[in-house]
This record gives structure tokens, sequence and C-alpha cells, in this order.
């Protein structure tokens, strides 16, 4: 069975910082593109950022580009979302998709940044 | 950046068919925008209905059908269930770079 479970969203203040990972299991993590996708409270979903599988590629929407940093170890078959310099519009749930089609999502991870 | 735009609401009947659409402010929608169809229910996370326009998932219901139509990508819901009230999200590929997500239909069974 595929799941995807993130962690490390929390509370941080603005301008600080936070690492979300994402566990893989179910399947070979390393043959398949991995995305972030964000949900604002009461809001629509937002693409984030991908990865190839190999991680030797990276895209990132221009709200985030320069701040956040996606990777992946396929030895450990986790997906990590580094974010830097948060603001209050990055409060959101933080979805782990599978790609390669896109077609698993994990339960997210809520990210409130506030003071 | 690309704009993607949904209905922001629809209602159907008990057993009807609706009839989502996705646009883009580029122009026509056409397969090489992939487009995707996600449903989202209150307090859980997306499902992916619909891929590259037409395909489905194992999961996904037989009365869901996803389309070209009319220069935009569709959804349509034949036969709706109560437990398909939900937001609906469309998503469609730019030249394989950064995704965007319509805004969200939300669709009442009423």
């Amino acid at each position: 069975e595929v799941q995807l479970v993130e962690s490390g969203g929390g509370l941080v203040q603005p301008g600080g910082s936070l690492r979300l990972s994402c566990a893989a299991s179910g399947f070979t993590f390393s043959n398949y593109w991995m995305h972030w996708v964000r949900q604002a409270p009461g809001k629509g979903l937002v693409w984030v950022s991908r990865i190839n599988s190999d991680g030797s590629s990276t895209n990132y929407a221009d709200s985030v580009k320069g701040r956040f940093t996606i990777s992946r170890d396929n030895a450990k078959n986790t997906l990590y979302l580094q974010m830097n310099s948060l603001g209050a519009e990055d409060t959101a749930v933080y979805y782990c998709v599978r790609g390669g089609p896109v077609d698993y999502w994990g339960q997210g991870t809520l990210v409130t940044v506030s003071s | 950046q690309a704009v993607v735009t949904q209905e922001p609401s629809l209602t159907v009947s008990p057993g009807g068919t609706v009839t989502l659409t996705c646009a883009s402010s580029t122009g026509t929608v056409t397969s090489g925008h992939y487009p995707y169809w996600f449903q989202q229910k209150p307090g859980q996370a997306p499902r992916t209905l619909i891929y590259e326009t037409s395909n489905k998932y194992s999961w996904t219901p037989a009365r869901f059908s996803g389309s070209l139509l009319g220069g935009k990508a569709a959804l349509t819901l034949s036969g709706a269930q109560p437990e398909d009230e939900a937001e609906y999200y469309c998503f469609l590929s730019y030249g394989g770079v950064r995704p965007v997500f319509g805004g969200g239909t939300k669709l009442t069974v009423l």
C-alpha cells in the first residue's frame, strides 16, 4: 500500500525556517518524481515544487523560488522541503504528492507562520 | 504566470449530470496541458480522479469522466451521488515546468 506521511510542520515566527519531511513507503521511491502542494486555510490548492526521481532536477513556484528548497534521499525513501524566510503567506497545510503521473497524496502537515 | 479558471460553484440533483470546466488564460486547453482533476472533501486530503485529460485510476468511480470541451478541460459527473458533494480542482501543466491549479469548484448535490 502506498503511503506518504508528512512531518515537521508547526508554529514558526516570521522570518524563520522549517524543514518538512515526507516518508514514503509501499513503492519504489527512487522511481518517481515527487511534488509539494500547499493549501492555506479555507483556500485552494497551490503547487509549490517538484523534484525528479534522482534529485537532479527541481522546479519551484515563483512565490517560493529562492526561499524554499526541495530535496530527497532515495536511500531513506524521504522527500524534504526546506523553507526559509517564512512569511504569513506561507501558512498552509503542505501535502507531499507522488508524481509521474500525479496519483497519491499524503495527509498533510500544517505550517503556521505567526508571531 | 498563467491563470486557470473554474466555476466557483455548481449544483446538481441526485442522479443528474453536471460538467465542470477548466480554462486557461493562455488560450485553448489541449492534451499537452496534461489536465488533471482532483476531489477534496472537507477535512480530507485531495484525491486524484483523472489524469492527462481522461485517464482514470482504479479508485475513480465510473460516473466521472474527463475530456476536452470547447477549448477547456472538462470533468463530467453522470448520475451524481450525495457522496460526490465536494470541492473539485483542475491542474494544468505549462511547458512541463510549473503546473497551475484552478481555484476550485464547490459542487453541491441537492
